[in-house]
Parts: structure tokens; sequence; C-alpha cells
């Protein structure tokens, strides 16, 4: 199995910081990578998938990059709204299984 | 507009099934696969199984496997989720979510989520 492996677990930033997520797996994982936020008491929201394609209607703050086993997720400019958990999650076709990453808690400073 | 519905909180006790269901709207039901994630209190996400609407096929994480079941219902645009056996362990918020190859099957479209409580 896959294992996804996010860094940091916690951030603690201000408003209009840049910040970055790393998500690491354990192998190649062709770009089946996929970013969301979640906020307390809600279901998770999809910010990016395929490494780098961003959702319809997410700002353009959000971006995803990166291949192979190292991706990224970089917010260019902290909003208040944007202070929740974000996980990766990433796709293996054969035999088909999702994993997610443990989660980054970002928080404000 | 699209949206997925899910069943109301459920409560169980230990070593007794529980099924939860997903009502799809807005969107070709049969055109996108269903997922199945749930998160403990405080806790992480965890995918726990899929099943293709068009076909009928599923996949289990291997954790779960003998214990789930997902089925559909082409007819009522809903597909269930049945897990067995519970525990207190399986107390937590269980999500459906839509994935296709529009998003390279990333889950663009969740349920609002439903929680499961196993206590004796």
């Amino acid at each position: 199995d896959i294992r996804l492996t996010q860094s940091p677990s916690f951030l603690s930033a201000s408003v209009g910081d840049r910040v970055t997520i790393t998500c690491r797996a354990s192998q190649d994982i062709n770009n089946f990578l996929a970013w969301y936020q979640q906020k307390p008491g809600k279901a998770p929201k999809l910010l990016i998938y395929g490494a780098s394609a961003l959702e319809s209607g997410v700002p353009s703050r959000f971006s995803g990059s990166g291949s192979g086993t190292v991706f990224t997720l970089t917010i260019s400019s902290l909003q208040p709204e944007d202070f929740a958990t974000y996980y990766c999650q990433q796709l293996e076709s054969y035999p088909l299984m999702y994993s997610f990453g443990q989660g980054t808690k970002l928080e404000i400073k | 507009q699209v949206q997925l519905v899910q069943s109301g909180a459920e409560v169980r006790k230990p070593g007794a099934s529980v099924k939860v269901s997903c009502k799809a709207s807005g969107y070709t039901f049969t055109r996108y696969e269903i997922n199945w994630v749930r998160q403990a209190s405080g806790q992480g996400l965890e995918w726990m199984g899929w099943l293709n609407p068009n076909t009928g096929n599923t996949a289990y994480a291997q954790k779960f496997q003998g214990r789930i079941t997902i089925t559909s219902d082409t007819s009522k645009s809903t597909v269930n989720m049945e897990l067995s056996s519970l525990r207190s362990e399986d107390t937590a918020v269980y999500f459906c979510a839509r994935a296709s190859d529009y998003t390279q099957f990333a889950m663009d479209v969740w349920g609002q989520g439903t929680t499961v409580t196993v206590s004796s």
C-alpha cells in the first residue's frame, strides 16, 4: 500500500502569509494526487486534483505542484477563511484504493 | 444543484450492523463513482470503499473486507453502505463522495456526513 506523509502536521501563520504544505508518497503515484480543505463539522472540499489542476470555484491563491513522490499545496496569501485542516489524497488503480495523508492543521498565529 | 444527501444519525450496539444511504441528485447518477470515507472525532479521513453505479463493481479497503457492503439502487439514484460487526472504534462520521475521470477520480462532491455511534 502507498502511504502519504504530510508535513508539517501543524502550521501557524498570519493573514497575508504564503504557506506551503508538502505531501510525500511512499512510491510514485503518477500524479493522481488531490488536495482537500476541511473546516470543523463540515465535509472536505476539493481544491486541487491531478496534482496541479484547480477545481472550479476555488480561489487562484491556491496552487498545487509536484510529481512522482513529492507534492506541494501553496496558498499565496492567506485569507481568514483559509484557516482549516488540509489533506492530500492519492489513488492507486490496481487494486483500486484511495488513501489520505494524516492532515495539516493551519492555525492563525 | 448537484448534491449528495445522506441518511440521518444512527446509534447501534456493539456487534450490530448499520446501513447508511446516500441519495444523488442534479447529475447523471451512473456517470460518477461513489466512495465512502469516514472520520472519527478529531482524527483524519479514512477511505472505506467504492462503487461504480454503472457496472455495480465495488472495491473495499482491506481493513473493512468482510464487514462492509456497498450497493446501489439506480432507480432511486442511491448508494448504500452497510457495516457489520460494529465495535466502539467504528464510531465516526461517515461521508459519501462522488468521483470521476473529470477530476482524475478526486472526490468533488460530498454528502453532509452521517454520525454513527456504537455504544452499549
